[in-house]
């Protein structure tokens, strides 16, 4: 079964750190491009983080670029998101998405919650 | 960025109608945008993909057309389990960008 297990979120501080962990099983992970997309609460999508199969392209939104790092081990089936300089904003659901070679976000994770509040 | 204006934002329509919602990108994207649903407390759905074509096991009543800036999700005849929150993402370039969201209730 193709599956997508997101975890690390956690409560955390404005300024403060935190990383994102994806595991992923049930296809070829080194194939495929990976998101991550997040959802505050009550608000819509926001696509956050973009990785290429072999980490050669690499793409941020415009609100997390320079604060956050998308990365992956493929050898580990596992996508990360690298959280810093956090803010009340960045406050979300975070999912974990498969691409299907330009064919749409197919498989997505259950999310995992980070809060920034002090 | 890529901005992509969906509308209406919200809209209410009955078991059977036909419903439309329209996606604008700020700049020409070709047909690489999709078409997603999302129902509270779930993850999204991808309904169409490449604009205009039907993501497996996904309902005929659904359908896309549109290429370059402007794009449309047609739901021909509303069934109960359609009523959610739908979304189009270009996949043109990064960043990527979502539509605001259109959220289909029911009359």
């Amino acid at each position: 079964e193709v599956q997508l297990l997101e975890s690390g979120g956690a409560l955390v501080q404005p300024g403060g750190s935190l990383r994102l962990s994806c595991a992923a099983s049930g296809f070829s992970f080194n194939h495929y491009l990976m998101h991550w997309v997040r959802q505050a609460p009550g608000r819509g999508l926001q696509w956050v983080s973009g990785i290429g199969g072999k980490s050669g392209v690499i793409g941020y939104a415009d609100s997390v670029q320079g604060r956050f790092a998308i990365a992956r081990d493929n050898d580990k089936n596992s996508l990360f998101l690298q959280m810093s300089s956090l803010r009340v904003e960045d406050t979300a659901l975070y999912y974990c998405v498969r691409d299907n070679h330009g064919d749409g976000m197919d498989v997505w994770g259950q999310g995992t919650t980070v809060i920034v509040s002090s | 960025a890529i901005q992509m204006t969906q509308s209406p934002s919200s809209l209410s329509a009955s078991v059977g109608d036909r419903v439309t919602i329209i996606c604008r990108a700020s700049q020409a994207i070709r047909n690489d945008l999709g078409w997603y649903q999302q129902k509270p407390g779930e993850a999204p759905k991808l309904l169409i993909y490449g604009a205009s074509t039907l993501q497996s096991g996904v309902p005929s009543r659904f359908s896309g057309t549109g290429s370059g800036t402007d794009f449309s999700l047609t739901i021909s005849r509303l069934q109960p389990e359609d009523f959610a929150t739908y979304y189009c993402l270009q996949n043109n370039i990064f960043p990527y960008t979502f539509g605001q969201g259109t959220k289909l209730e029911i009359k």
